[in-house]
């Protein structure tokens, strides 16, 4: 089974229009760490926000803040005020504590998202 | 935090050929990760190289088709070895250079195979 769920493979928005990506995941562990990368065309990996399983709060970077529904295990990225240069690849991903020897992540499929001017 | 450089960033190469892909990480790490990410895919996991023992591959990926060398704390090598056009991807050369749940895992800039 699919640790890591993104069910849009890809999505348009409006320049300086907010946009949600959808990530579910699928753990057992109490203790895990969900990450969101970037891929630009370039193919580099761009760490963009971190949110912990036992975190009260929503995680927020700048324009990046993470929804958070921990029973739903679900961890969207919101991008508010979208860029030109936000157009890219974006990556969901997992670390389990307790089932992770090398503490390594696990990655969904990613979706493409392409801002419009 | 981390820095790593990979080498070469590109190639283009024979079908039934070798290349040999290096990365250096800017600091000691315990474990080092390489990914492949073919073609509008995801990142998959290929081994784990620890220094001083043998890379632990996971489940698809085989030591004689992907060879991994591990003689420091800061550097590493993969092998893709009689490569097929079915071998043409990204690969990634990683490092978490935390031990805890919260840190983040650095991605080397990639290196581009195209198998002919």
């Amino acid at each position: 089974a699919q640790k890591i769920t993104q069910t849009q493979p890809g999505m348009f928005v409006q320049e300086k229009e907010a946009v949600t990506l959808d990530c579910t995941y699928d753990t057992s562990d109490p203790s895990y760490g969900l990450f969101w990368y970037k891929q630009p065309s370039s193919g580099e990996m761009i760490f963009l926000i971190y949110q912990g399983s036992y975190d009260q709060q929503n995680a927020t970077e700048g324009r990046y803040s993470l929804n958070f529904q921990k029973a739903r295990k679900s961890a969207n990225l919101v991008i508010s005020a979208s860029q030109l240069g936000d157009s890219a690849m974006y990556f969901c991903a997992m670390r389990e504590l307790n089932n992770n020897a090398g503490n390594m992540l696990t990655f969904g499929g990613g979706t493409r998202l392409m801002v419009k001017p | 935090s981390a820095v790593i450089s990979q080498k070469p960033s590109r190639d283009i190469c024979q079908r039934g050929t070798s290349l040999t892909i290096q990365c250096q990480v800017d600091s000691q790490v315990t474990m080092m990760f390489w990914y492949r990410q073919q073609p509008g895919q995801s990142l998959t996991l290929i081994a784990t190289a620890n220094q001083g023992s043998e890379a632990t591959y996971e489940s698809g990926f085989v030591i004689d088709k992907f060879p991994i060398s591990r003689p420091n704390l800061t550097f590493s090598t993969l092998t893709v070895s009689n490569m097929s056009p079915e071998d043409s991807s990204i690969y990634l050369c990683s490092v978490v250079p935390g031990g805890g749940i919260a840190d983040t895992q650095y991605f080397g800039p990639g290196t581009r195979l195209t198998v002919l």
